[in-house]
């Protein structure tokens, strides 16, 4: 079974760094798209960044734009998120996720991670 | 304020059939294909249909999802207490270059 999962999470002050990994188990990254989303217990899905299989297309919602960066090791099948600058706002549940059916960009999120909390506080 | 419309809120009573919609412009549903998820509570989201109207394996067919022009619509048919979620859809933006999703609905089952 597809699986994914995240790590890295914890509580940060304002201004401060923190990476996220997300890990595949069973299966290969190669050849798949990924997104990091978001989302503050209570509220809706916020979108965070995108990266293609080959890395050629990277994209960012503008509210991170500038201050995080997607990257991925396909040799480790694992996914990157590093998160500079954080603010109160970038707390949330952080969920990787692969574009698993479809062809386009945004199709078929599947399979998503159990998300790992980010908290940032001072 | 989401890109995508969704209404905050349905209710409908078990065993009968509910439908969420989804709003956007000609640079996300209108150019792309539209996804929907499920959301329970305290859990990760879950695909229920893509590229507009297919089901992934296992996502029994009383959900169905199909678009037009610039809207879209999952349909809920045979509802269960168990269904009760929060239900959102999403599609890439060509305009904006970013991944949209709607606010969400929440499903009440009556």
């Amino acid at each position: 079974q597809v699986q994914l999962v995240e790590s890295g999470g914890g509580v940060v002050q304002p201004g401060n760094s923190l990476r996220l990994s997300c890990a595949g188990s069973r299966y290969s990254f190669t050849g798949y798209a990924f997104h990091w989303v978001r989302q503050t217990p209570g509220k809706g899905l916020e979108w965070v960044a995108f990266i293609s299989h080959d890395e050629n297309h990277l994209s960012y919602a503008d509210s991170v734009r500038g201050r995080f960066t997607i990257s991925r090791d396909d040799s480790e099948n694992t996914l990157y998120l590093q998160m500079n600058s954080l603010r109160t706002e970038d707390t949330a549940i952080y969920y990787c996720t692969r574009v698993g059916f479809g062809v386009d960009l945004g199709s078929g999120f599947h399979p998503w991670g159990r998300g790992t909390l980010v908290t940032v506080s001072s | 304020q989401s890109v995508l419309t969704q209404p905050p809120s349905v209710s409908a009573a078990p065993g009968q059939k509910v439908t969420i919609s989804c709003s956007g412009g000609p640079s996300n549903i209108g150019s792309h294909s539209i996804s929907w998820y499920l959301q329970l509570p305290g859990t990760a989201p879950k695909l229920l249909t893509y590229d507009d109207d297919k089901r992934p394996p296992g996502i029994p067919d009383r959900f169905s999802g199909s678009k037009s022009g610039t809207s879209a619509t999952l349909a809920i048919t045979g509802l269960q207490t168990g269904d009760e979620a929060d239900y959102y859809c999403g599609a890439w933006d060509n305009s904006l270059d970013v991944m949209v999703f709607g606010g969400g609905t929440k499903l009440t089952v009556l």
